[in-house]
């Protein structure tokens, strides 16, 4: 079966740096992806990765081992503006099958 | 102006109306999608379609019908709307042709069926 887990809620500190864990059971493997939602608005790509290794662009890193069905996403140098859910989301196929986990909502606080 | 729109933004219906949500692109993909997100749930799929000739039941089709009537466009229609229908709607995007096909999303539809 499909199955993607992550963590329901975390709350970390601005300027601080936080560690969002997926972990992932699908049939196929073709990328993993993560977004970022605000509350009610629409998800926004902020990183992919298909081979393992780290994935740096910038705040934000992104780290797959696909023998563990593992991702993290790193978010350095919080600010409040990160406060929001992070859904990761594993491409099953290049049929382009998307599977989505129930997603992390991330409160920064001052 | 936004790549991906999606109209009603809103909606408010009764159970058993027949309502549509539309979706335009002007990312030119050829891959589209509908989706539905409930609290705590994430997203799940409810159809997509990698051309206009191409229609797919994602894991929660039933009670949902879809139709693409240009590379452009891609309408859901609830037959019957019920209750438990009450959702965030999103469209999205994806190009299938080249790169890796992340997929763009469109603002939303909140749909609430009484």
């Amino acid at each position: 079966g499909q199955n993607i887990d992550q963590p329901t809620e975390m709350t970390a500190t601005e300027g601080a740096i936080v560690q969002i864990n997926c972990t992932y059971q699908t049939s196929g493997f073709n990328g993993l992806f993560w977004y970022q939602q605000h509350a009610g608005e629409a998800p926004t790509f902020l990183s992919y990765n298909v081979l393992d290794g780290l994935e740096e662009k910038g705040r934000f890193s992104s780290f797959l081992s696909r023998s563990k069905g593992y991702s993290y996403l790193l978010l350095k140098e919080l600010q409040m503006k990160d406060s929001a859910s992070y859904l990761c989301a594993v491409r099953e196929d290049y049929g382009q099958n998307f599977v989505f986990g129930p997603g992390t909502r991330l409160s920064v606080l001052p | 102006d936004a790549d991906v729109t999606q109209t009603p933004r809103n909606r408010i219906t009764k159970t058993g109306k027949r309502i549509m949500l539309e979706c335009s692109q002007t990312k030119g993909h050829d891959r589209m999608y509908w989706y539905r997100q409930d609290p705590g749930l994430g997203l799940q799929l409810i159809y997509y379609s990698f051309d206009v000739k191409d229609i797919n039941k994602g894991e929660i089709s039933d009670g949902y019908s879809v139709s693409r009537q240009a590379q452009a466009k891609f309408s859901l229609s609830l037959e019957s709307a019920i209750p438990n229908q009450t959702a965030l709607y999103f469209c999205a995007t994806s190009d299938g042709t080249s790169g890796r096909g992340t997929q763009y999303f469109g603002p939303g539809t909140r749909l609430l069926v009484l």
